[in-house]
């Protein structure tokens, strides 16, 4: 079974500081890992994938995340955060071979402090 | 290009009523999802079509919610009767097939009284 966890609820972090955001996944298979950012009353929207290849991936608006295997972890960052960043961020994961369901996190609120 | 349209936003309606959402995909995608969004909660798959086929509705809840997907292109999701705990956000999603990202629609906020 597939799962996505979210350890952090909340993350407060002052502007220009650099920001992570945790996620650690489950799966039974070779993952295919996404971020997603909400903002309020919008829908869902894409960040930054994993499939295979670097572990590192840059994605829009200056996030990348980490593919760590050995930690089953997919951690969001971004070097300088900016107020405008404040929004609720998902992790979801599909299993790369199988079935095409995204399985989503809890979700996390990033507030970015001036 | 236009994303993926949702209507209506708000909906309030009172309990043992019916109500439907309609979602419209980003044309050429033929993968289209409906997911349920509780609050403070991520979103969790009821329905995936691949054109007009529902290949996957294990999560839905067959006694009240139905959904069609009939030409391969839109959709509408049904409630019936609704129930108090049905008030969240139903979300929209369209992908060129399964295995890439999916584009989000703004959502519909079901409050049921």
């Amino acid at each position: 079974a597939q799962s996505v966890a979210q350890p952090e609820d909340q993350v407060n972090v002052a502007e220009g500081n650099p920001l992570t955001v945790k996620c650690t996944y489950s799966v039974s298979g070779n993952p295919y890992l996404f971020w997603y950012v909400q903002y309020p009353n919008r829908g869902l929207q894409f960040l930054l994938k994993y499939i295979t290849g670097d572990n590192l991936v840059k994605g829009s608006y200056g996030f990348e995340a980490e593919f760590n295997k050995s930690q089953t972890s997919f951690h969001l960052k971004k070097p300088s955060a900016l107020v405008s960043d404040s929004a609720l961020y998902f992790c979801a994961v599909r299993v790369l071979y199988g079935a095409n369901n995204l399985f989503f996190g809890t979700g996390t609120r990033l507030t970015v402090i001036p | 290009e236009a994303g993926v349209v949702q209507s209506p936003r708000y909906k309030i309606i009172e309990k043992k009523q019916p109500v439907a959402f309609w979602c419209n995909p980003i044309s050429g995608h033929n993968t289209l999802y409906w997911y349920l969004q509780n609050l403070g909660q991520g979103p969790e798959l009821l329905i995936r079509y691949e054109n007009e086929e529902a290949v996957d509705d294990s999560q839905l809840p067959k006694d009240r919610f139905s959904a069609e997907r009939l030409k391969g292109v839109d959709s509408t999701l049904k409630i019936q009767p609704a129930e108090l705990g049905d008030s969240a956000v139903y979300l929209c999603a369209s992908s060129l097939d399964g295995g890439n990202e999916q584009f989000f629609g703004p959502g519909t906020r079901l409050t049921v009284l």
